[in-house]
């Protein structure tokens, strides 16, 4: 089965610096790959997700980069804000007939000083 | 609030005892997902219903463990003679797959089970 590794599981950032969140992914049919953030107490959300067909897709200060060959994406996150500060999940998902069913990583917790 | 809602939001049990968890997912909706999800881990997936049919179920859901979706809305999970090891927070999601369909998952907010 799909084995998602995610790292680091901490990341202490000041606020207007850069985060990166790195994944790597074993199966090399997956072909989805979201990126959910989880609040402390509260349900994880959809923040960006890319397909295989794409290497990078960007929404304002997020961006995913995704390279196939070496099996790994990552989560850019610029000027970062206090209330960037979460859990990060990274995913990934293989189409099998139709079932798309994402094996997470471990998470990410991302600090944000202000 | 239209979205995903389960209930109940926490439930301690002693070991031995059976639980229940009920999620309505959103409405237009036809697939639901369960996950379980323990401290410093990602969402592990357990099972997964298109309309009322179970489509898929993990390795990690044992014998123990049963999913309904009677009438393809809400959707329960019973947990039979729970056991220490199944204390988590378990989470419901919810996606529309057919025409114009999207990934997507739309999570609720979890029941977090205790066992004692």
């Amino acid at each position: 089965g799909e084995n998602v590794e995610q790292h680091p599981s901490t990341l202490s950032v000041q606020e207007g610096d850069s985060a990166v969140i790195k994944c790597t992914y074993s199966d090399s049919a997956s072909n989805y790959f979201p990126w959910y953030k989880q609040e402390l107490g509260k349900r994880p959300q959809l923040i960006i997700d890319i397909r295989s067909n794409v290497g990078e897709k960007k929404d304002q200060r997020i961006a995913v980069t995704l390279n196939k060959t070496a099996k790994h994406f990552s989560l850019h996150i610029t000027e970062t804000q206090p209330e960037d500060s979460a859990v990060y999940f990274c995913a990934a998902s293989t189409d099998r007939g139709g079932s798309y069913i994402p094996t997470f990583g471990r998470g990410t917790s991302l600090i944000v000083h202000p | 609030d239209t979205g995903v809602s389960q209930d109940p939001r926490h439930k301690i049990t002693k070991r031995g005892q059976n639980v229940t968890f009920r999620c309505d997912p959103i409405s237009e909706h036809n697939r639901l997902y369960w996950y379980r999800q323990t401290l410093g881990q990602g969402p592990e997936f357990l099972t997964y219903f298109q309309n009322e049919a179970q489509l898929e179920k993990s390795r990690l859901l044992s014998d123990r463990f049963s999913a309904e979706r009677p009438k393809g809305s809400f959707s329960t999970l019973e947990i039979q003679r729970t056991e220490q090891g199944d204390s988590a927070m378990y989470l419901c999601a919810s996606s529309f797959w057919g025409a114009g369909y999207s990934y997507e998952q739309y999570f609720g907010p979890g029941t977090r089970l205790t066992v004692t």
